[in-house]
């Protein structure tokens, strides 16, 4: 059992390249999360999914774009890579019906991406 | 905003010494809270969770946290630390009528052997 795979693990761009990120669990997962991880800063959530076709704004979505197209892929897209998105990025995913539900999010490894 | 604050950015602790890390939010209403750790080289794990009953719940590896409602606070905590808790760890705070969670800036536990 996988959980939650994301791809690549490590990555650098040149500004103004594009390129997506991919995140795939096999838990049958309805909620799909991506955030960012800078320096003390913690986690900023980017975007999610509550189900397949679906995708919402969170805290920091400026310069991303999103796709739900199968329920378990979410796909983070950068249409123009800034060094500001340097990052680590995470992607989670969680069960769960309704809002503010009590089931906690799983986690990928995490891809780290370098921005010059 | 809702916020979550982590009051220590990075806490250095001998072993077999306490620990209590501080998480306070600012959303008014029902919510669920969460403790995760990240190891180095990592991912977040779940270290427990409350959402509703005893205040005082136990997770895993001898870790507790109490919920305080009148405060605002999910505070973390070990009688006696290892060195292998050296980790981040980040309180999370999941409103009730939210889709989305919120996560601390995280504090960073070093435990010198």
């Amino acid at each position: 059992n996988a959980g939650v795979t994301q791809t690549p693990k490590f990555r650098v761009l040149k500004t103004g390249q594009s390129m997506t990120l991919l995140c795939a669990q096999d838990m049958n997962h309805e909620y799909m999360y991506w955030y960012r991880q800078d320096p003390g800063m913690g986690l900023r959530l980017i975007h999610y999914s509550v189900g397949e076709g679906t995708t919402a704004k969170g805290e920091v979505p400026d310069g991303y774009n999103v796709s739900r197209l199968k329920k378990q892929n979410f796909l983070l897209g950068l249409e123009s890579a800034a060094p500001s998105q340097t990052s680590v990025y995470f992607c989670a995913s969680r069960t769960g019906t309704g809002r503010g539900s009590n089931q906690p999010q799983h986690f990928g490894d995490g891809t780290r991406l370098s921005i010059l | 905003a809702q916020s979550v604050s982590q009051h220590n950015h990075h806490v250095i602790l001998s072993e077999a010494a306490s620990l209590e890390l501080g998480c306070n939010y600012s959303y008014g209403g029902t919510v669920n809270l969460f403790w995760y750790v990240q190891y180095p080289g990592q991912h977040l794990q779940l270290l427990l969770k409350y959402f509703s009953g005893d205040p005082l719940v136990k997770g895993i590896k001898g870790f507790e946290a109490e919920f305080i409602k009148s405060k605002f606070s999910f505070n973390l905590r070990k009688p006696s630390v290892q060195w292998s808790d050296t980790a981040e760890y980040f309180c999370a705070v999941n409103p009730y009528n939210n889709n989305d969670m919120r996560f601390g800036a995280g504090t960073r536990l070093t435990v010198k052997p």
